[in-house]
């Protein structure tokens, strides 16, 4: 069974710019949830989608970052414009409806905003 | 507010010695816990799980301790290895929600 796939696995832009990270959940979870782990910190929870549906986005930072899950299959997650306090690993997690302990991480998206 | 944490961010031990690697939270109302094994270049990994029903739960080469007076969690991990060395990370949920919150993380090093 493939796992949670997320790409880039990195990257590096300017203030200002815009980036979108994409992660393709394991086949069949309709729970997808993003977190983000800023450098020596706690990972940190930013939203919650259930198929295609947002059902908590309360740890969204603010208006600059956008999360779309179109077709309730991958999710984007969009960061315009791009700011410095933005960089920090994003991961994206999947689980089947029901959750449960059976969480799957991706390997992560290193964002580095310069 | 609520919070989990950990009392060392780095834990260095030898190979074949045990590895203890504490948690405290504040909620009173987590009902759930979890620790996670997250190695370089990968995401966070489930390791082992505990209910707030029950106080010691063992696995594979580690056993989770949880002391609900005052709330303290503990995965203790025997005989580490080299291939123990990651960061790992405690996570609680509570009221049936799905949603982990995770603590700092402890990176262990283990030294051949």
């Amino acid at each position: 069974e493939a796992g949670v796939t997320q790409f880039p696995s990195h990257s590096v832009i300017e203030k200002g710019q815009t980036v979108t990270l994409r992660c393709d959940p394991i086949s069949g979870h309709d729970n997808l949830y993003w977190y983000r782990r800023v450098m020596g910190k706690e990972i940190k929870f930013l939203l919650h989608f259930v198929k295609e549906s947002k059902q908590d986005e309360s740890g969204m930072p603010n208006n600059r970052f956008l999360a779309e899950r179109t077709g309730g299959t991958y999710s984007t997650l969009k960061v315009q414009p791009a700011e410095l306090e933005d960089s920090g690993v994003y991961f994206c997690a999947s689980s089947p409806l029901g959750g449960g302990s059976g969480y799957t991480f991706g390997s992560g998206t290193r964002l580095t905003v310069v | 507010g609520e919070s989990v944490g950990l009392h060392l961010p780095t834990l260095s031990v030898q190979e074949g010695d045990n590895s203890i690697i504490n948690c405290a939270y504040s909620n009173s109302a987590s009902d759930y816990f979890i620790w996670y094994k997250q190695e370089s270049g990968k995401g966070p990994q489930f390791i082992i799980d505990i209910r707030s029903n029950m106080d010691k739960r063992q696995g594979q080469r580690v056993t989770v301790l949880l002391n609900k007076t005052v709330k303290h969690l503990s995965l203790q991990i025997a005989a580490t290895q080299p291939g123990d060395s990651a960061v790992y990370f405690c996570a609680e949920r509570s009221g049936g929600s799905y949603i982990p919150t995770f603590g700092r993380g402890t990176s262990l090093i283990v030294h051949p």
